[in-house]
């Protein structure tokens, strides 16, 4: 079945260096990718939408300056949190969905990121 | 906009059967999901259905739709210790290929001996 492969899934890092989150399509490919982030305890809420060879759609309230996506292949999509604070400390997911199949979205296992 | 509610928590008894609901706001859904995040994990998906369904089973796990009501319920048959989870709803609006899912806040499903 479709697998996507989301690294590194842990990251400590210190504040005001910045970050970055790759997400692949193992056995697919994937025009779209979704990147969700998730507070403790709290459901995931989409940060942007990342289309391939063009911009992402982000979603209101989210930084697109501080949360860089880039989507430059059909199953590489990578977010990169800039200038990370402790308030950017979060689960972040991201999901694609698979080209055959009628539901067609995988979720990767997620990347717990930590700044201190 | 399109919006997702569920219970916080629910609570049951090793064998019985557990049911989770969830509703939801936008009458264009496509496709509801059930997913299952196990704790510092992704999210597995664990069914869907098809808004024009109505049921759907697979093996212990049971889907209800009522349309009309916007209403979804998961139910889980013969409740085991592995099953302790949050599950959440989801649902996609019209079917495209940048079509974004939508979750609820989770259900934290806890399992009494």
């Amino acid at each position: 079945g479709a697998v996507v492969s989301q690294h590194p899934s842990w990251v400590i890092c210190k504040s005001g260096t910045s970050v970055k989150i790759e997400c692949r399509s193992l056995d697919f490919q994937a025009t779209t990718m979704f990147w969700y982030r998730q507070f403790p305890k709290q459901s995931l809420m989409l940060m942007a939408t990342s289309n391939e060879g063009s911009k992402a759609t982000y979603e209101q309230g989210v930084e697109k300056d501080k949360f860089l996506i880039n989507h430059a292949s059909l199953t590489l999509s990578t977010l990169t949190v800039t200038s990370a604070h402790p308030e950017d400390s979060s689960f972040y997911i991201c999901s694609a969905r698979a080209e055959t199949g009628a539901y067609g979205y995988t979720f990767g296992s997620g990347t717990r990121l930590t700044v201190v | 906009g399109e919006d997702v509610e569920q219970s916080l928590f629910l609570s049951v008894r090793e064998g019985d059967s557990s049911v989770i609901n969830c509703t939801y706001t936008d009458s264009s859904s496509t496709y509801l999901y059930w997913y299952k995040q196990e704790p510092g994990a992704g999210l597995q998906l664990l069914t869907y259905i098809f808004s024009n369904m109505d049921m759907k089973q697979d093996q212990r796990l049971t889907v209800l739709l009522n349309k009309k009501d916007k209403h979804l319920s998961l139910r889980i048959a013969d409740t085991q210790t592995g099953d302790s989870a949050i599950y959440f709803c989801a649902e996609r609006g019209q079917d495209s290929s940048a079509s974004k899912i939508i979750f609820g806040s989770g259900t934290r499903l806890s399992i009494r001996p």
